[in-house]
């Protein structure tokens, strides 16, 4: 059960849009609209930002969105900001019935 | 308010058993699938088990499979994790999550406990 890849590192500077993708295959990205993504900031438990794809928890900002084409899922996150910078991870349902984690992307506000 | 509190970890021998716990309130929690996730030190997250809302679906991490057993009960509204034959590797913050929706497909967990720390060592 390999972890779906994400990119180890992201960078932008403030006010800048920024795309985390999350690649698995037909089995998990590709074969359901079951991806969320979180944010983790050190130290704390982690934070659901958009659920089944592109929905958005109402107490989080509209500047985070997200998508999804064929088997790999993105996180945008548009006018950056400095309180943006934490690790995030995408999530996925699997063919087994089982659930998948991204190995993370640490995002970096310049 | 919806709450979620972990207790149980500890330090542990390899080869050990322990039990996690996962109180909640603030939702009607055996409406609920529940998951257990965990990071190891310096990590990421990785899923480890869930739970149907009526118990007779569970599913687990091949890395945990045939040694953990999610369980729940709903009299107390709290999620366990009986962890047995407990290796190195099984060293981590262990979470419990709430899945997003109580009806119908969906996918994400939009509660978490605070994590309680399981270490394996001799």
């Amino acid at each position: 059960q390999s972890a779906l890849t994400q990119p180890a590192s992201v960078s932008g500077s403030p006010g800048q849009s920024i795309t985390i993708s999350c690649t698995g295959s037909n089995s998990d990205v590709g074969g359901y609209d079951y991806v969320s993504w979180y944010q983790q900031h050190p130290g704390k438990a982690p934070k659901l930002m958009i659920f089944d794809v592109s929905n958005r928890p109402s107490e989080v900002s509209d500047r985070f969105s997200g998508s999804k084409s064929g088997n790999t899922a993105s996180l945008t996150i548009s006018g950056l900001q400095a309180e943006d910078e934490a690790d995030y991870y995408c999530l996925s349902y699997t063919s087994r019935r089982t659930w998948v984690f991204g190995g993370g992307t640490k995002v970096t506000v310049l | 308010e919806v709450q979620l509190l972990e207790s149980g970890g500890g330090l542990v021998q390899p080869g050990g058993s322990l039990r996690l716990s996962c109180a909640t309130s603030g939702f009607k929690f055996s409406d609920y699938v529940m998951n257990w996730v965990r990071q190891a030190p310096g990590k990421g997250l990785e899923w480890v088990s869930v739970i149907s809302e009526d118990s007779s679906t569970r599913q687990y991490a091949d890395s945990v499979k045939g040694r953990f057993t999610i369980s729940r009960d709903d009299s107390r509204n709290t999620l366990y994790l009986q962890m047995n034959s407990l290796r190195a590797e099984d060293t981590a913050v262990y979470y419990c999550a709430k899945k997003v929706c109580a009806t119908g497909p969906c996918g994400g967990l939009d509660y978490w406990g605070q994590g309680t720390p399981v270490t394996v060592s001799s």
